[in-house]
């Protein structure tokens, strides 16, 4: 069945600087790619998602990337600020099969 | 709008107690989604509901464990007994249905605690 891997399980960056969180997913039927952020106490929230037809998305401080050939795809926040310290979540799904495949999460740590 | 509703947001009870964890998905979604949430296995999808039918409920760990949602503004989450091995949280999400996939909006939990 389908994997999602993610990497790093934690990832602790200065305040200002840039942060990706990489994901891997097995198969390549998979064509929906949600990003989600959970804060302590709290339930994921949807902050990006991307879908196969797509190469790249951006919004704001956030983009995601998709490499379709390589079955990765990444989350890169830039100028990171206190507030994106928290747990980030990657998935992926198959058409139309509701059920999301998650990573294991990376925590993100802001240095201030 | 208000988001996904669930209660309690605590839950507290002694092994072998009957546990029914709630949930209010956004009007108008289609799927209801249960999740369970510990630091071992990470976020595991236990059912989920299409216009009020369970669709796949492999993730049920247990018989122990049933899921209904009698009509599309509400679904109960039942552990009978509970075990500790069943604290976690439990989270509750909705999504609408569309030709291709639409976002999963969460609830923000029940923590579960079995003593």
């Amino acid at each position: 069945g389908e994997n999602v891997e993610q990497h790093p399980s934690t990832l602790s960056v200065q305040e200002g600087d840039s942060a990706v969180i990489k994901c891997t997913y097995s198969d390549s039927a998979s064509n929906y790619f949600p990003w989600y952020k959970q804060e302590l106490g709290k339930g994921p929230q949807l902050i990006i998602d991307i879908r196969s037809n797509v190469g790249e998305k951006k919004d704001q401080r956030i983009a995601v990337t998709l490499n379709k050939t390589a079955k990765h795809f990444s989350l890169h926040i830039t100028e990171t600020q206190p507030e994106d310290s928290a747990v980030y979540f990657c998935a992926a799904s198959m058409g139309s099969n509701y059920q999301l495949i998650w990573g294991a999460g990376t925590k993100l740590i802001i240095k201030p | 709008d208000a988001g996904v509703i669930q209660s309690p947001r605590h839950e507290v009870t002694e092994m072998g107690q009957e546990v029914t964890l709630r949930c209010k998905p956004i009007s108008g979604h289609d799927y209801l989604f249960w999740y369970r949430q510990t630091m071992m296995r990470g976020l595991e999808l236990l059912i989920y509901f299409n216009n009020n039918v369970p669709i796949d409920d492999s993730g049920m760990p247990e018989d122990r464990f049933s899921a209904k949602m009698p009509n599309a503004s509400f679904s109960t989450l039942k552990i009978q007994p509970s075990e500790p091995r069943d604290s976690a949280v439990y989270f509750c999400a909705s999504s609408k249905q569309g030709a291709v996939n639409q976002p999963q909006h969460f609830g923000d939990g029940t923590r579960l605690s079995i003593l």
